[in-house]
């Protein structure tokens, strides 16, 4: 079956700066990558997804990169703000069987 | 839109009791999925629905959790007995279900956080 890792497990950055969070698959017929951030105690909620299709996508201070040929695929947040500390996970899963596969998480923590 | 809807919010059991959540998925949503949740990991599959039927279902533990999904909406999931490792966020999310190459967005609900004492 699939197998997500994700890293790190926690990052801490300064109010404005960069963060990326990493995701790497173990099967190559995987072809939609979607991350979700959960805040304390609510539901994850999508933020942005790949299809294998696309190389990139961007939306506003987020984007999410994906490379087929290495399996990995990364989000992006840009001048990053304290509404953005929660955790996010990234999934992966493909058409047919449409069985998603979550890493374990990254706790963004923004500090002011 | 009225998203994925859940209960009980809360639910705090005895091990070796038994317990059942409910889910009612977006409207006209043809899948259906059930996750747990442990703390500080991701949510992991128990069952997808398609329907009213099981599209996968390997990673339920099968000897005590059982899910359904009558008429192919509202959903149950059971757990008899319950033990201490049960402990998790029960998360139900809904996608669209129509056919084609690429996964769907899934929409998940605000999930059952239950306790086994």
């Amino acid at each position: 079956g699939e197998n997500v890792e994700q890293h790190p497990s926690t990052l801490s950055v300064q109010e404005g700066d960069s963060a990326v969070i990493k995701c790497t698959y173990s099967d190559s017929a995987s072809n939609y990558f979607p991350w979700y951030k959960q805040e304390l105690g609510k539901r994850p909620q999508l933020i942005i997804d790949i299809r294998s299709n696309v190389g990139e996508k961007k939306d506003q201070r987020i984007a999410v990169t994906l490379n087929k040929t290495a399996k990995h695929f990364s989000l992006h947040i840009t001048e990053t703000q304290p509404e953005d500390s929660a955790v996010y996970f990234c999934a992966a899963s493909k058409g047919g069987s449409y069985i998603p596969t979550f890493g374990r998480g990254t706790s963004l923590i923004v500090h002011p | 839109e009225a998203g994925v809807a859940q209960s009980p919010r809360y639910k705090i059991i005895e091990k070796r009791q038994s317990v059942a959540f409910w889910c009612n998925p977006i409207s006209g949503h043809a899948t259906l999925y059930w996750y747990q949740q442990i703390l500080g990991q991701g949510p992991k599959l128990l069952i997808q629905f398609q329907n009213n039927g099981v599209v996968d279902d390997s990673q339920l533990p099968k000897d005590r959790f059982s899910a359904e999904r009558l008429k192919g909406v509202d959903s149950t999931l059971k757990i008899q007995p319950a033990k201490l490792e049960d402990s998790a966020v029960y998360l139900c999310a809904s996608s669209p279900g129509l056919a084609g190459l690429f996964q769907e967005t899934q929409y998940f609900g605000p999930g059952t956080r239950l306790l086994v004492l």
